[in-house]
């Protein structure tokens, strides 16, 4: 079974600064998928980045970025010039082929005025 | 275009009782799958639905089940309700058949047991 490490349960970032989420996963596959996820206290879960991982190159969204390693199997999430719409809940996700998600712990993040 | 819809948005029962939860996806998705959300855990999978089957099953009892519509809409169905099934339950929609498909979700029903 695919599992799924968010070693921080809670971030606290200053407005503008940067900010950056920790994400394990545990597979023996080659061919997957990585999300990350933003839960704001609305529930809607959205959307963040997404990492296909035979693409070596990480993947970006605006201020959104990733650093993944694949040997080290890790999957990380930069957020730069972070903005007060940012505090929300952020969740890991690895996904192989066309099935389900599977979610690490999630991470809080604050981000201070 | 309307997204993940899901309805009720919040619902109270008692322990032992039935609930039906209902979902409809995305415009063009074929593909649900159900997701509970503890309080303060990430989500986890239930099942999941393709061309009104049941695909792929989380490790969840059986009193847990499901149903898909041929217009693509979804039903979790949970009886013999136990307070421990209070939780968020997430509806994702997705077009199957490619795995780097993105699952897009509903903002969830939120079920309270007594």
């Amino acid at each position: 079974a695919q599992t799924v490490t968010q070693s921080q349960p809670e971030m606290s970032v200053q407005e503008a600064e940067t900010v950056t989420l920790s994400c394990t996963y545990d597979t023996s596959e080659s061919d997957y998928y990585l999300f990350w996820y933003k839960q704001p206290p609305s529930r809607q879960m959205i959307l963040v980045i997404r990492q296909e991982a035979y693409k070596q190159q990480n993947a970006t969204e605006n201020r959104f970025s990733v650093n993944f390693q694949k040997a080290a199997k890790s999957f990380s999430l930069k957020i730069s010039d972070s903005q007060l719409g940012d505090a929300a809940m952020y969740f890991c996700a690895y996904r192989e082929s066309d099935y389900k998600l599977s979610f690490g712990a999630g991470t809080t993040v604050t981000v201070r005025a | 275009d309307a997204g993940v819809t899901q309805s009720p948005t919040h619902l109270i029962k008692t322990r032992g009782q039935q609930v039906t939860l209902r979902c409809s996806p995305k415009s063009g998705h074929d593909t649900v799958s159900w997701y509970q959300q503890a309080l303060g855990q990430g989500p986890q999978f239930i099942f999941q639905y393709y061309e009104e089957e049941e695909r792929q099953r989380g490790n969840f009892p059986d009193r847990f089940s499901g149903h898909q519509f041929p217009n693509y809409s979804s039903e979790l169905n949970v009886n013999a309700l136990l307070l421990g099934d209070s939780a968020l339950y997430l509806c994702a929609s997705n077009v199957g058949g490619v795995g780097k498909n993105i699952q897009y979700f509903g903002a969830g029903t939120r079920l309270s047991v007594l």
